[in-house]
């Protein structure tokens, strides 16, 4: 059974840089063709998608978010990471990782998600 | 707005039958068999209740059933269970630089 836990600062200050790890489990981040995404979903909102890396590395983004946002994998380890540069109060929101299939485009796997509040 | 558009919320009885709608555009829903369904309940993980229209994951009810028609997919629950009381939203692949557009959820009350 595969699972993905977010970890990372539960606060964040406005113009800083948000980065979260997600840890998986139960499988390797390197095999098989999956995409390792983000997506979040603000207090009463609808979930926004962030971006995804594929197992090879290579990466999309959100185009209203591209310029701010980086994420990368770290097979070593086992997770994949985003930070998110030039944040503000918008930015506050449940903060979930996912497994995509590539193939089907569902995501299988979520983690719990982690609250990200951007304030001074 | 979400990309995807649902109802805020529905409600039904035990052992009565809903569906959620969702609607998005030719170049989502329309042009595409990648639709997915997704079950929230509160400080939980969402978790995959139909993928690619119609198709369930093992272990998924088969009181949980997928359709589309045009623009639109539906999420239906027959024999609605108390269990059953959750937030509901939908996914689809869209055509062009985002390629994975979300619904604004719709909350299920069992009555």
């Amino acid at each position: 059974q595969v699972q993905l836990q977010e970890s990372g600062p539960g606060l964040v200050e406005p113009s800083q840089t948000l980065s979260l790890t997600c840890s998986v489990s139960g499988g390797s981040i390197s095999s098989g063709s999956y995409y390792w995404s983000w997506i979040r979903q603000p207090a009463g909102k609808g979930q926004e998608w962030i971006g995804r890396i594929y197992t090879s590395g290579s990466t999309n983004y959100n185009p209203s978010l591209k310029s701010r946002v980086t994420i990368s994998l770290d097979t070593s380890t086992n997770q994949f990471s985003l930070k998110l540069s030039s944040v503000t109060a918008a930015d506050t929101a449940v903060y979930y990782c996912a497994r995509q299939v590539a193939a089907y485009l569902q995501f299988d796997y979520w983690g719990q998600g982690t609250l990200v509040t951007v304030s001074s | 707005q979400s990309a995807l558009t649902q109802p805020a919320s529905v409600s039904g009885s035990p052992g009565q039958s809903i569906t959620i709608s969702c609607t998005g555009t030719s170049s989502d829903i329309g042009g595409y068999n990648y639709v997915s369904w997704y079950q929230q309940h509160p400080d939980k993980a969402p978790k995959l209740m139909i993928y690619d229209v119609s198709n369930r994951p093992s272990g998924v009810s088969d009181r949980f059933s997928g359709s589309k028609s045009g623009d639109t997919a539906s999420l239906t629950i027959s024999g609605l269970q108390p269990e059953d009381e959750a937030d509901y939203f939908c996914s689809s692949y869209r055509t062009g630089s985002t390629p994975v557009v979300f619904g604004g959820g719709t909350k299920l009350t069992v009555l």
